[in-house]
């Protein structure tokens, strides 16, 4: 089956700073990667997602890049504030919404 | 639009006793639901996926009749700990995909339950 590592486990940056967080998964016939966002205590919330045909996708500050033929994808947030403080998970799946879930970043942005 | 409700948000129960937690889409028909179980400052771990009026299929490793799940309309799915102990504590979400009244393929998560044995 599908496995998703994550890392960096914790990751602290000075606010206005970047921060990139990076997944790697093992099948290859996955199609989709998804980031989200996780508070203490509440649901994920999905920031962005990538599919399979296209190498790169930006919304605002974040961004998401992947790499097909190394099966990795990369999570980037620009000029970090402190609310962006949270666990990330990175989450990879293939034909469905079934997601196999990366192990978190605790990401802590100092104001 | 594309609701999950999720309850109760948090339950206390004696160790031996059965709980039952519940996911609801409201406003769309969940054709597919996912049961997740996260201990403290760890991932989120793929319990079981069900399909409406199916048997869920269980991932490697949870025990299928410790943790019953029922699928039986496209709006309610359910998730029962039985004789649940203190090792089962944790925080259990489910997650629906279904399509919206637009015809949009979505994926929801509920708020989470979280469930303490003592």
């Amino acid at each position: 089956g599908e496995n998703v590592e994550q890392h960096p486990s914790t990751l602290s940056v000075q606010e206005g700073d970047s921060a990139v967080i990076k997944c790697t998964y093992s099948d290859s016939a996955s199609n989709y990667f998804p980031w989200y966002k996780q508070e203490l205590g509440k649901r994920p919330q999905l920031i962005i997602d990538i599919r399979s045909n296209v190498g790169e996708k930006k919304d605002q500050r974040i961004a998401v890049t992947l790499n097909k033929t190394a099966k990795h994808f990369s999570l980037h947030i620009t000029e970090t504030q402190p609310e962006d403080s949270a666990v990330y998970f990175c989450a990879a799946s293939s034909g469905s919404y079934k997601l196999i879930f990366g192990s978190g970043t605790r990401l802590l942005v100092r104001p | 639009g594309a609701v999950v409700s999720q309850h109760p948000s948090w339950v206390i129960c004696k160790s031996g006793t059965s709980v039952k937690i519940e996911c609801r889409s409201l406003d769309f028909q969940a054709t597919t639901m996912f049961w997740y179980r996260q201990f403290p400052k760890q991932s989120l771990m793929l319990m079981a996926t069900s399909n409406e009026g199916s048997k869920a299929t269980y991932e490697q490793g949870v025990e299928k009749d410790k943790f019953l799940i029922n699928h039986a309309s496209l709006t309610l799915s359910t998730l029962t700990v039985t004789s649940a102990h203190p090792e089962d504590s944790s925080f259990y979400i489910c997650s629906a995909e279904g399509y919206s009244l637009s015809g949009a393929n979505v994926l929801t998560f509920g708020a989470g339950s979280r469930l303490t044995v003592l």
